[in-house]
């Protein structure tokens, strides 16, 4: 079985700059995750969707963050303009059906942003 | 609040020796708490899980946790402790109807081994 994908696995921009980071989940897992990283500090949920639709987007800086999963199936997340802060690790995760006990997450290996 | 807290940035065992990584949690309602490994410039991988019954769980890679509810702890123990177990290792709480995805990670403990 193929796992969570993910590109590019390194980004490095200047504040300010666009950027986008691209997952593929495990076929036929419906949840997929992103959540950030950063250096020290456990990660953070930032959305999940549940198919194409977006269940908790709580926690995600929507002025200068968005994700999308068309067809329910690969995930996009932008970060339009970035700033020094959104350093860190972009970890993509999926896991099949609705989330339960029965369905554990997979974690992609994650792209690390800098900003500079 | 919900958080998860890790009192041990980094810890650094002899190989062969036991361990044990400490992991506190704040939560309103019955938790379920999962213990994560990862290994640089790897995703995060699930060692073990608790939701309900009995309170020691048995995970990969020979680690075992025991959920103390009186002591809000859910700590991470292995009895020999192996070269390729240096990695992070990262406690989360969660809840949402059992859900494995909307979590609450601590900060992380780092272990290091000696040989």
């Amino acid at each position: 079985e193929a796992g969570v994908a993910q590109s590019p696995r390194y980004k490095i921009i200047e504040k300010r700059q666009s950027v986008a980071f691209w997952c593929n989940p495990i076929s036929g897992h419906a949840t997929l995750y992103w959540y950030q990283q950063i250096l020290g500090q456990g990660p953070k949920l930032l959305i999940q969707f549940q198919n194409n639709g977006v269940v908790d987007d709580s926690q995600l800086p929507k002025d200068r963050f968005s994700a999308e999963r068309l067809k329910g199936v690969d995930s996009t997340l932008k970060i339009q303009p970035a700033k020094l802060e959104d350093s860190a690790v972009y970890l993509c995760a999926s896991s099949s059906r609705q989330p339960s006990s029965n369905s554990p997450l997979h974690f992609g290996n994650g792209t690390r942003l800098t900003v500079t | 609040a919900q958080s998860v807290t890790q009192p041990d940035i980094h810890i650094t065992v002899s190989e062969g020796a036991s361990l044990e990584l400490r992991c506190n949690y704040s939560y309103g309602a019955t938790p379920y708490l999962f213990w994560y490994v990862q290994s640089p410039g790897q995703g995060l991988q699930l060692l073990l899980k608790y939701f309900s019954g009995d309170t020691l769980v048995q995970g990969i890679k020979g680690f075992e946790a025991e959920f103390k509810r009186s002591q809000s702890s859910f700590n991470l123990r292995k009895p020999s402790v192996h070269w390729s177990d240096a990695a992070e290792y990262f406690c989360a709480v969660g809840g949402y109807g059992g859900s494995q995805g909307n979590l609450i990670f601590g900060k992380g403990t780092k272990l290091s081994v000696k040989p």
